[in-house]
């Protein structure tokens, strides 16, 4: 059974580096899928931030490219998000989430963590 | 990277058929047989019902299905059940390997 779950943080200050770790058991993060990162804003959709490959290769939201880094750890089974000069608007629960290859499509999410940005 | 256009809300009462659609570009929907549909209760991760445009993935119950026609996508749900009332967002593979989500769409069972 493939689980994800989220760590880190629940408060982050505004300014700062918003950091979390998804843990994946059940599969190999070496598989053939991309590993996401999806966010919800209180009482609002869903928007992708990014994903990754265990290769390394990335691939960002156009308007978040400019803050975000999301890596790789092979050897823990882990995969990371890092959003920089973080404000109230990062505010969100964060999900982090397994994707097909071809297409995106995600069918194993974490329950996801909310963070928020406040001083 | 302009997100998917999705009503607000639909209603039904059980037993009926209702349809969501989802609205994009040439970029995105119109490109691409790579649309995906959630499925997301209160406080809860988004559950897959449809990937690639009209596939189910196993367990979920074939009364939902999917189909696409130029730029727009949608989302029917047949013999509606209490159970079906949710938010359902529908997302695209788009351009340059990216993800683009619809607005979500609140469905509430009569």
């Amino acid at each position: 059974q493939v689980q994800l779950q989220e760590s880190g943080p629940g408060l982050v200050k505004p300014s700062e580096t918003l950091s979390l770790t998804c843990a994946v058991s059940g599969y190999s993060i070496r598989g053939g899928y991309y590993w996401g990162w999806i966010r919800q804003p209180p009482g609002k959709g869903l928007e992708w931030i990014g994903s990754i490959y265990h290769s390394g290769s990335t691939y960002y939201n156009p308007s978040l490219k400019s803050r975000v880094t999301i890596s790789v750890d092979t050897s823990k089974n882990q995969f990371s998000l890092k959003l920089s000069s973080v404000t109230a608007a990062d505010t969100a629960v964060y999900f982090c989430a397994r994707l097909r290859y071809s297409g995106y499509a995600g069918g194993y999410w974490g329950q996801g963590t909310l963070v928020t940005v406040s001083s | 990277q302009s997100a998917l256009t999705q009503p607000a809300s639909v209603s039904g009462s059980p037993g009926q058929s209702i349809t969501i659609s989802c609205t994009g570009t040439s970029s995105d929907v119109g490109g691409y047989n790579y649309v995906s549909w959630y499925q997301q209760h209160p406080g809860k991760a988004p559950k897959l019902m449809i990937y690639d445009v009209s596939n189910r993935p196993s367990g979920v119950s074939n009364r939902f299905s999917g189909s696409k026609s130029d730029n727009t996508a949608s989302l029917t749900i047949s013999g509606l059940q209490a159970e079906d009332e949710a938010d359902y967002y529908c997302s695209s593979y788009a351009s340059s390997t990216t993800l683009v989500f619809g607005g979500g769409t609140k469905l509430t069972v009569l």
